[in-house]
């Protein structure tokens, strides 16, 4: 079946604009996960949800991030006034329910920001 | 939440075995071990994960020690598509930390 998709694959913009990552859950996952990944090192978790309720967003770097899932489904990343050091590739990611209290995470091909 | 060590790098010749270790000795009694890739530029892949037994599936096998401190993923028969950044995760509920993992070079 269909993966995780995201959207744009590539963004480049200017400082101080915002700009807005679209992600796609695989259908029936549960929980919606968004990392940013630097080059050379690992994804960073930033927020996650389950359902539509973030449940977490104890990474997202400061209050220009924020992150929404209406209704449960496609979520949004939002970066507002984008600075140089927003730039990396931002990685969402889904996950089926619990079971037995564990569950893997699929990972979309990411959205690479370039903040000019 | 319990953090995990891995060696920067590792080599294995096309064929053999390799054994990619994972120290986390501050492991929590609910805390699972997951095993991710990364290949190139691609999202990270799911391969493995366990809690205290032993797992084996098609890609790998994970051998957890008996007090849960450490950790070894096994690819039985590395080829040169199994060259990638290895993370190994321990995780809490709903939270991963990736770190910097090991990047596993299989030669010919």
């Amino acid at each position: 079946g269909a993966g995780v998709s995201q959207s744009p694959r590539y963004k480049v913009t200017k400082r101080g604009q915002d700009v807005a990552l679209r992600c796609d859950p695989i259908s029936g996952h549960v929980s919606l996960y968004w990392y940013r990944q630097a080059l050379g090192q690992g994804p960073e978790f930033l927020t996650y949800f389950n359902y539509e309720a973030q449940q977490d967003k104890s990474g997202l770097p400061n209050d220009r991030f924020s992150a929404e899932r209406p209704e449960g489904s496609i979520s949004t990343l939002t970066i507002q006034r984008t600075e140089q050091r927003d730039s990396a590739m931002y990685r969402c990611a889904s996950s089926p329910p619990l079971r037995q209290g564990s569950s893997e995470q699929y990972f979309g091909p990411g959205t690479r920001l370039t903040v000019t | 939440d319990a953090k995990t060590t891995q060696p920067p790098s590792m080599d294995c010749a096309e064929g053999r075995a390799a054994n990619l270790p994972c120290n986390h000795s501050t492991i929590s009694g609910n805390e699972y071990v997951y095993w991710y890739r990364q290949i190139h530029s691609q999202g990270p892949q799911y391969i493995i994960h366990g809690l205290k037994n032993n797992e084996t599936n098609e890609m790998a096998s994970l051998i957890i020690t008996e007090d849960r401190k450490s950790s070894t993923l096994i690819l039985p028969h590395a080829t040169l598509r199994d060259t990638a950044v290895y993370y190994c995760i321990v995780r809490p509920f709903n939270k991963f930390y990736f770190g910097s993992g090991t990047k596993l070079n299989v030669k010919p």
